[in-house]
């Protein structure tokens, strides 16, 4: 079955701090990939995306995503963490199809 | 642009009461879907609807039924709901299809349901 794997559950950093955020998908085909980040009390909103072209995404606030295809992988990347990037963060993707499936999140707590 | 919308917010029901979610989205997208969010376990989605007139299970269907009202609209009922049922329900929508038509998942502001 497609499966979205989210490898730290929990993540504290402090302020300037960088931060990777691995992500593995379960799918040979072609695959959509996506961040989204949900504040406290709030819906998901989208960090980043990837559907072709150059494997290395940009997102907004300074985030950054890396397509590696041979690792299945779509890490999330950002050199400095701020206080306000407290939230949590899922991976997802969109395997030839319809549906797009979620990892569990990663919980990220940043020390001002 | 008021892009998804869910209702209600906020719901408490009774073990065995029935009530069903509405989402509507104005984007004019062709797919919507359904998702509950538990602690620990992220996004599950519970079912889908590729295209107006058609809907399909996706991960835990178990409790639930969808109606694919119209293009806009995507209900999702509980026809008895149980403790287990407790949860905060995401209502999305998206486009699929190729080049300029794929977009990401839009979501509507979630509702949180209590069953007791």
């Amino acid at each position: 079955a497609q499966s979205v794997s989210q490898h730290n559950h929990h993540v504290i950093l402090s302020e300037a701090a960088s931060l990777e955020l691995g992500c593995n998908y379960s799918y040979g085909g072609t695959v959509n990939l996506f961040w989204y980040v949900q504040y406290p009390g709030q819906h998901l909103q989208l960090l980043l995306k990837y559907f072709s072209g150059d494997p290395l995404v940009k997102g907004i606030k300074g985030f950054e995503a890396e397509f590696i295809k041979s690792k299945f992988s779509f890490n999330l990347r950002k050199p400095s963490v701020q206080w306000s990037d407290t939230a949590e963060y899922f991976c997802a993707a969109r395997t030839g199809g319809f549906k797009t499936i979620f990892g569990a999140g990663t919980r990220l707590f940043v020390k001002a | 642009n008021a892009g998804v919308t869910q209702t209600p917010k906020f719901q408490v029901l009774k073990t065995g009461q029935s009530m069903t979610l509405q989402c509507a989205q104005d984007m004019n997208h062709n797919s919507m879907y359904w998702y509950r969010q538990d602690p620990g376990m992220g996004l599950r989605l519970i079912y889908y609807s590729a295209s107006e007139g058609t809907t399909d299970k996706g991960e835990v269907p178990n409790g639930y039924n969808v109606s694919r009202l119209n293009k806009r609209e995507f209900s999702l009922r509980l026809e008895s709901a149980a403790p287990s049922q407790t949860s905060v329900y995401f209502c999305a929508s998206s486009e699929f299809g190729t080049g300029a038509m794929n977009t990401e998942a839009f979501f509507g502001q979630g509702t949180r349901l209590t069953v007791v």
